[in-house]
């Protein structure tokens, strides 16, 4: 079965730093994909992994551990416009020519407090 | 490139009636995919086109919900004799995917469905 699974909601400070985790089970992976989103509006692409290890974007970071069914999102110096949904998901190939299915997490509401 | 549209933005129905959505993928991108968000939740999967090949439609998909993807250019998602429980953001998102990009999804604004 498909499963990930994120704490549904994080709060902190203006200027801190934030880890949002993220466990998953699916049938496939082909690569972990966090996405923003903020309240009524569309969900936006953050960042990209499918090797193990950490790839660094600006205040934005995420972890990959393949073995371990587990990413993170780290937030750095948090600003106000940071307040959203953070939503996880994994890339589930299919076989043959059918494509690929990205499945996604409940979504983490992070606020952030000034 | 204008990105991913979807229309209508919103639309309010009364119980029983059907409802079509309209959704203009960017361009070049081959894969369109329909999700489906309800209040504090994440986008559910409902189904996806490679080309105009539906490849996949979600098991929890009742067969009041159809989508075409003609030609392999917009997409249609249409609901039949909706239900209260119909109620959600329905969102479209494209993808083009090579050996060397990442291949993420771009999300268009949604359509907001209220069955009443």
């Amino acid at each position: 079965g498909q499963n990930i699974d994120q704490p549904t909601e994080m709060t902190a400070t203006e200027g801190a730093i934030v880890q949002i985790n993220c466990t998953y089970q699916t049938s496939g992976f082909n690569g972990l994909f966090w996405y923003q989103q903020h309240a009524g509006e569309a969900p936006t692409f953050l960042s990209y992994n499918v090797l193990d290890g950490l790839e660094e974007k600006g205040r934005f970071s995420s972890f990959l551990s393949r073995s371990k069914g587990y990413s993170y999102l780290l937030l750095k110096e948090l600003q106000m416009k940071d307040s959203a949904s953070y939503l996880c998901a994994v890339r589930d190939p299919r076989p043959g020519d059918y494509g690929q299915n990205f499945v996604f997490g409940p979504g983490t509401r992070l606020s952030v407090l000034p | 490139d204008t990105g991913v549209s979807q229309n209508p933005r919103h639309k309010i129905t009364k119980r029983g009636q059907n409802v079509t959505f309209r959704c203009d993928p960017i361009s070049e991108h081959n894969r369109l995919y329909w999700y489906r968000q309800t209040l504090g939740q994440g986008p559910e999967f409902l189904t996806y086109f490679q080309n105009e090949a539906q490849l996949e439609k979600s098991r929890l998909l009742s067969d009041r919900f159809s989508a075409e993807r003609p030609k392999g250019s917009f997409s249609t998602l249409e609901i039949q004799r909706t239900e209260q429980g119909d109620s959600a953001m329905y969102l479209c998102a494209s993808s083009f995917r090579t050996g060397s990009n990442t291949g993420e999804l771009f999300f268009g604004e949604g359509s907001r469905l209220t069955v009443l």
